[in-house]
Parts: C-alpha cells; structure tokens; sequence
C-alpha cells in the first residue's frame, strides 16, 4: 500500500500569503497525485489532478507541481475561503490511499 | 442539476448489515466510474470501494473486503453499497464519488451518517 504523508499538520497563515503544502509518497506514484479541500461540515472538493492539473472552476492561485515521491500544493495568496483542511491522494496503485491532511488556518 | 444524494445510513449494532445508495442526476451516469469513501468522526479520509463504468471491476480496501459489496443500477442511476458484519470501526461519514481521469473524483455527494453502536 502506498502510504501517503502531508506536512505539516497544521499551517498557521495570514491573508494575503503564500502557502506550501507537502505530500511525499512511500513509493512512486507517477503523476497520479490529486488533491482536496474539505471545509467543516461539507463533502470534498477536488482542486488538482493529474499533479498539475486544475479542475475545472479552481482559481489560478492554486497550483499543483511534482511526481514520483514528492507533491506541493501551493496558494499563491491566501483568501479567507481557502481556510480548510487540505487532502492529498493517489491513484496510481490499489488501494487508492489519502494523506492524513493539512489544516491551513489563520494566523 | 449535476448532483449525487446519498442516502441509507443510521444506526446499527455490531454484526449487522445497511444498504447505502446514493442517486446521480444531471450527468450520464454509465459514463462514469464511482467509488465510496468515508471519514471516521474527526480523522481523514478513507476510499474503500471502486466499481468501473459497465460493473465490470470492482475494487475494495483490505478493511471492507469480503463484508462490503458495491454495485450499481443504470435503470434507476444509482449506487449502492451493501455492508454486512459492521464493526464498530466503520462508524463515518460516507460519501460517494463521481470517478475523473484516471482515479480522481470530481464530484461528491454531501454524505451519509453510518453508526455501529450496540
């Protein structure tokens, strides 16, 4: 199984700022690496696929970048929609496996 | 309206079995693999079911394998899961999912409340 590991748990950020967030993989995932946001009470949402790629309606100030073992998400510049917990996932071998998550909260 | 409405879930003892099921409309479901994932009270989330577009594969994680069944109904534009032998363990929030490229979900329902409670 591939174990999936985000850092940090908890991201303390002010408005306005840059945020990384790190996904690492016990083994090679490819580019097969999407990620989530998830506000309290409500579903996921997907944000990347395929590492890189937006999904549709996700604003420009969120990007994907990575492959193989390493992942980042990035926010350009933090809105305060954009407070949540963050998920990573892959997809490139069964079982489909997610990080455990990143709060991003603010400062 | 693009959605999916899960629905299904409740309390149950040990031991006991629930049908989820969860309704697409607004998108040609057959066009679509699903999967259901699901969140323990408080913690991440888990996938633990996966079935193609014609019903074809199914896929489960080692933690439902052999007490979980998915399955789906083009008729009537549904999936659905069948839990037997629930534990304890499998209390969470199940959400299904709208399967996109390869192994993401792009579309999730708001969820169901499964609790295993004696």
């Amino acid at each position: 199984e591939r174990v999936m590991t985000q850092s940090p748990a908890t991201l303390s950020v002010s408005p306005g700022e840059r945020a990384a967030l790190s996904c690492r993989a016990s083994q090679s995932v490819s580019s097969n690496l999407a990620w989530y946001q998830q506000k309290p009470g409500q579903a996921p949402r997907l944000l990347i696929y395929g590492a890189s790629t937006r999904a549709t309606g996700i604003p420009a100030r969120f990007s994907g970048s990575g492959s193989g073992t390493e992942f980042t998400l990035t926010i350009s510049s933090l809105q305060s929609e954009d407070f949540a917990v963050y998920y990573c996932q892959q997809y490139n071998n069964w079982p489909w496996t997610f990080g455990q998550g990143t709060k991003v909260e603010i400062k | 309206q693009v959605q999916l409405v899960e629905s299904g879930g409740g309390l149950v003892k040990p031991g006991g079995s629930l049908r989820l099921s969860c309704a697409a409309s607004g998108f040609t479901f057959s066009d679509y693999y699903m999967s259901w994932i699901r969140q323990a009270p408080g913690t991440g989330l888990e996938w633990i079911s996966y079935i193609s577009t014609s019903s074809s594969d199914t896929n489960y994680a080692d933690s439902v394998k052999g007490r979980f069944t998915i399955s789906r109904d083009f008729a009537e534009n549904s999936l659905y899961l069948q839990m037997d032998s629930l534990r304890a363990e499998d209390t969470a929030v199940y959400y299904c999912a709208r399967g996109n490229y390869g192994g993401s979900f792009d579309l999730w329902g708001q969820g169901t409340m499964v609790t295993v409670s004696s």
